[in-house]
């Protein structure tokens, strides 16, 4: 199946620090999605993107559908310590009954 | 988005038994899935389940062990059958936008099982 290879495993930053993690594929997916798990809770999502080339904010968070549609970047800003956790992209192909694969996460500790 | 609930949220089970978790979701949506997150790892997809029909499983996943009922619009449950300790993992259901709108999917809190 579709495999996502998400970068970096791990990442320990100072608070005020920006961040930045990413995903490929060597599939073409027509969504890509960006989530955040905390212990104990399901994850949560961050930002969709829909186009490639899509580049979408959410506050402090930045994301990216890359134009070849099998890559995609998140950026965090100005980190805080409530952004510990681990971030997770997930690659969707409508095409192919809504299957969606996800990166093996990106676990986050911000140091304050 | 949509408003998940999971029961249990935890359980300890002893090998050889079987668990039935529950999904509900507060609004109606076409399609339900089940994943399984084992320790410190990434999802993993182990059904889809549509209501009316029966479940689609992944490669690696059967319904003798990971049986699916579909009811309805808002509800599903995955039951884990006869287990062992590989089995313990957190469960999770997530749905399609119950707008139909976007090619998303919103995650329940998840079901942490021990089996031992």
């Amino acid at each position: 199946g579709q495999q996502l290879n998400q970068s970096p495993q791990s990442m320990f930053i100072q608070e005020g620090e920006d961040v930045s993690m990413n995903c490929t594929s060597s599939s073409i997916f027509n969504t890509w999605l960006w989530y955040k798990q905390d212990p104990g809770e399901g994850p949560v999502l961050l930002i969709a993107l829909y186009k490639a080339g899509e580049l979408t904010s959410n506050g402090r968070l930045t994301a990216q559908f890359g134009i070849t549609r099998k890559d995609s970047f998140l950026n965090i800003s100005a980190s805080i310590p409530s952004d510990v956790g681990i971030y997770f992209c997930a690659g969707q192909n409508k095409y192919n009954n809504n299957d969606m694969r996800f990166g093996a996460g990106t676990r986050l500790t911000v140091k304050p | 988005s949509a408003v998940i609930s999971q029961k249990p949220s935890r359980d300890i089970c002893q090998r050889g038994t079987s668990l039935t978790i529950q999904c509900q979701v507060d609004s109606q949506v076409t399609m339900m899935f089940w994943y399984r997150q084992q320790p410190g790892q990434s999802l993993t997809l182990i059904a889809t389940a549509n209501q009316g029909s029966e479940a689609t499983y992944e490669s690696g996943f059967v319904i003798d062990k990971f049986p699916i009922s579909r009811p309805n619009l808002t509800f599903s449950t995955l039951t884990v059958s006869n287990m062992s300790p590989e089995d313990s993992s957190i469960y999770l259901c997530s749905v399609d936008d119950p707008r139909g709108f976007t090619d998303t999917q919103y995650f329940g809190p998840g079901t942490r099982l021990t089996v031992l």
